[in-house]
């Protein structure tokens, strides 16, 4: 596609439940980043992928947060046992090379947790 | 770790008028330094990338500068019009490690 894709746009879910993200970055694009944006708050880096391996997760706020990237392609960001403190936005980015070129955003998948 | 700090948190001028954006950083390695727009409910939109070696870069009627040495950034908007209406972001990538830090931004109203 055009652009990084985000799925869901919205998504509204009880405490306690499990919860998946989608990301489809930019054709090519090697380096894929997930961040989090908490009303007014800045952006929270979670996770970078290089290809299909995550060199960085130290931004997983804790063992409920997982994510994968397969083919290189597309990521999956999993919230198990969602808590309240998880509702905020939930941004992708990719960029070419080994993650220094230039940053582009999906529009975001905003999640609320009851 | 990388600080980064946005000022104003807020701006609000007139159209027509050239205004100036702010960004600051602890850390004088960075490998590049980007800036954003944000607008309300949506993603971040790439407006410029300066790359550390490079002093500025120019879009359009924006204009970014880096002066590593110092920490800083500044985005230049000429001729600001109601739909440069914004939050504005900057993002500094260090030149070790993979992340982006970024600013809490600077909220720009333009009033017509």
């Amino acid at each position: 596609g055009a652009g990084v894709s985000q799925s869901p746009s919205n998504k509204v879910t009880e405490k306690g439940k499990d919860v998946e993200l989608r990301c489809d970055p930019i054709s090519g694009h090697t380096a894929l980043y997930w961040y989090r944006q908490s009303l007014g708050q800045g952006l929270e880096f979670l996770i970078y992928f290089q290809g299909n391996s995550a060199p960085d997760k130290s931004g997983l706020p804790s063992d409920r947060f997982s994510a994968e990237r397969t083919g290189g392609s597309v990521s999956t960001l999993t919230i198990q046992r969602t808590q309240q403190e998880d509702s905020a936005v939930y941004l992708c980015a990719s960029s070419t090379g080994g993650g220094g070129g230039e940053l582009f955003f999906g529009e975001g998948s905003r999640l609320t947790v009851l | 770790k990388q600080e980064v700090t946005q000022i104003p948190a807020a701006l609000s001028v007139p159209e027509g008028e050239n205004l100036v954006l702010n960004c600051s950083f602890t850390d004088s390695a960075i490998y590049n330094l980007q800036w954003f727009r944000q607008d309300p409910g949506k993603g971040l939109t790439s407006l410029l990338l300066i790359q550390s070696s490079q002093r500025e870069q120019t879009s359009g009627r924006l204009n970014a500068s880096l002066d590593k040495s110092s920490g800083r950034s500044t985005l230049y908007i000429a001729a600001s019009q109601p739909g440069d209406s914004a939050t504005y972001l900057c993002a500094v990538r260090r030149d070790t490690g993979n992340q982006f830090y970024f600013g809490t931004g600077t909220s720009l109203t333009v009033i017509p």
